[in-house]
Formats: structure tokens, sequence, C-alpha cells
């Protein structure tokens, strides 16, 4: 079975400062993919960022970046220059081989506010 | 190019009666799952089809949720009868199963209030 978890119910931060989310996972699958999304008050649920099991390099997109430690199963977002629009609830997630690279599981949220 | 579209974006109705959620995945994904999101719960995935067809309904709490698929650009969750405890908002995704690496695409989910 796999499974996601997110420590920090709720983080702060202070607005242009860079903020790490956790996210830890576990799994018995060779292979795996890990997801962010991003979740504001208005409800929806937006990808921000992938990282494969086996991708050597970790991996970047804007502003966001994950930090990926195999060896410790963590798979850390990091959000340079944090933006007002930032507040939200994060979420990570993770698929595997066993089940077709399509079931998402998610972990329980990490709820962000950025403060000006 | 158009997102997952979702409807109703609100619906409120009593104890008992059907409700029918609705959902329009992006043109081209062969991949349809539909999410249950919860404060006590999280998110839960309910089911999911591939190629229109059901693959996995182990999530779907009982026999008063169905789920159809009857075509590519097209999905429904139906709950019938509903208890209030069905109240949550439920969410529909699709993905391409092209490569591995690619993302499940969300709708802005059904706020669903049962009474």
């Amino acid at each position: 079975a796999q499974k996601i978890t997110q420590t920090q119910p709720g983080m702060f931060v202070q607005e242009k400062e860079a903020v790490t989310l956790d996210c830890t996972y576990d799994t018995s699958d060779p292979s795996y993919g890990l997801f962010w999304y991003k979740q504001p008050s208005s409800g929806e649920m937006i990808f921000l960022i992938y990282q494969g099991s086996y991708d050597q390099q970790n991996a970047t997109e804007g502003r966001y970046s994950l930090n990926f430690q195999k060896a410790r199963k963590s798979a850390n977002l990091v959000i340079s220059a944090s933006q007002l629009g930032d507040s939200a609830m994060y979420f990570c997630a993770m698929r595997g081989l066993n089940t077709g690279f399509q079931k998402l599981v998610f972990g329980t949220g990490t709820r962000l506010l950025v403060s000006p | 190019d158009a997102g997952v579209i979702q409807s109703p974006r609100h619906e409120v109705t009593e104890m008992g009666q059907e409700v029918t959620l609705r959902c329009k995945p992006i043109s081209g994904h062969d991949y349809l799952f539909w999410y249950r999101q919860t404060m006590m719960r999280g998110l839960e995935l309910l089911i999911y089809f591939n190629n229109n067809v059901p693959i996995d309904d182990s999530g779907m709490p009982e026999d008063r949720f169905s789920a159809k698929m009857p075509n590519a650009s097209f999905s429904t969750l139906k709950i019938q009868p509903s208890e209030p405890r069905d109240s949550a908002v439920y969410f529909c995704a699709s993905s391409f199963s092209g490569t591995e690496n690619q993302p499940q695409h969300f709708g802005d989910g059904t706020r669903l209030s049962i009474l």
C-alpha cells in the first residue's frame, strides 16, 4: 500500500521569503511518481510539479522546486520568493507502478499562509 | 484549451433526493476519475475509468453511489437516495496515459449539501 504523510497542518511565511512544505511517503513500488497540488480558497485543485522516482535531478517549475531524497522517502516542496497568492492548501500525492500509474494517493495537506 | 468541466458548481438538496453530478473531461484524455473531499477523510478516490470502462470502483462508499461514462466526453456520478453524510466537494479529474509524468487535471468541483 502507498501512504503519504504531511506532518505540517499549517505553515506561515512572510512575503518574498522561501518556504518548505514537507512530504514523506511509503511505498513498495519499484517505480513511482510524486505530485504536488495547490488548492486555493476558491476550491480548485491546481497541478504544480512532478518528480519521477528515477529522475536524476530534482524537479523545478518556476518558483516551485522539489527536494527529492529517495533514500529518506521524502519529496518536500520548496516555494521561493513567496507571494500573497501562494496562500492555499498544498497536497502531496503519489502513484505507483503497481496501480498502473493511475491511482493517486493524497496526503492530508498543509495550509500555507503568506503574510505581507 | 478547455479544462475539466463539472456541473453544477453547487447543489443543495434534501435527504432522499437523487443527485446527479456531471463531468466533461479534457479532450483526448483517456482516464477519468471521481474524487470526494471532506474535512474528515480528505481526498478519496471513488472510481476511475479508462477508455470509458470502469477500472476500479473500490472507493465507492455503497450501493447508493453509481457512476457511468457513456462516451469519451461525458461522465456522471449519481447518488440515490442522498443522505446528509454525502455532503462534500466532489471532483472529477482526467489524465492522458501517454507517459508516467502526466498529471491528473481537476475540475472546479461540485459542492454538494444534503439537508
